[in-house]
């Protein structure tokens, strides 16, 4: 089975600092993905990635950027943290090759609270 | 991607067969039906995908009807580890975006 690893798992951060969120796979999937997850509501994405050097703006980019420097690692960077982003961030990977089509794989999540 | 429509919630006790719907009016023809769920806390998890044809595993029956324009994941002898939310999705394979939006999805609850 596909792993998909994030790091840190928790983090708390100051309004106005830097944060980056890592995520790792091991499968060798084309796409990545980042979610937030507020509670009570459903996922939303970010960023995505099609591979090296790829990202995409999702549904709500904005106050995020994203890195895929390779194939198994894609970040996600807050410039300048703001208590609004405090959520809890999912990273997937998938691939569209072969009948697993867009089976997507997610990391556990990173909780991370600005204050 | 085309829209999916789901119940908010539905409820259900230990050992019945769960039926959750999904509505997909305006699916395209290369769309497949793909369901995941998710617990607290945990990132979501596939559960099984469709085309035209129902499918099983060993989580779960989907049942897909014959105009695609809807589809039922169907939950057999639940247990109380099957209290999450589940989400129905239409994804394209081959030449499609790798954008995957999710909804809200149908938060099944579990009673013992």
């Amino acid at each position: 089975e596909a792993a998909v690893t994030q790091s840190p798992r928790n983090k708390v951060a100051v309004t106005g600092g830097k944060v980056t969120l890592s995520c790792n796979q091991t499968n060798n999937h084309n796409n990545m993905y980042w979610y937030r997850q507020d509670t009570g509501h459903g996922l939303r994405l970010i960023h995505y990635s099609y591979g090296a050097g790829s990202t995409e703006k999702g549904d709500i980019p904005d106050g995020y950027k994203a890195s895929r420097p390779s194939q198994e690692n894609f970040s996600l960077i807050l410039e300048l943290a703001t208590p609004s982003q405090t959520s809890v961030y999912f990273c997937a990977s998938g691939d569209a090759r072969g009948d697993s089509g867009n089976t997507l794989y997610f990391g556990e999540g990173s909780r991370l609270i600005v204050v | 991607d085309a829209k999916t429509t789901q119940p908010d919630s539905m409820e259900s006790t230990e050992g019945e067969t769960v039926h959750l719907p999904c509505s997909h009016a305006t699916i395209s023809g290369n769309e497949y039906i793909y369901w995941y769920r998710q617990v607290p806390l945990q990132g979501p998890e596939y559960v099984t995908h469709g085309l035209q044809q129902n499918t099983t595993n060993s989580m779960a029956f989907l049942a897909i009807a014959s105009d695609r324009k809807s589809s039922t994941l169907i939950l057999p002898h639940v247990s109380l580890r099957d209290a999450a939310v589940y989400h129905c999705i239409l994804r394209a394979h081959q030449g499609g975006s790798a954008k995957l939006i999710f909804g809200e999805g149908t938060k099944l609850t579990v009673s013992s």
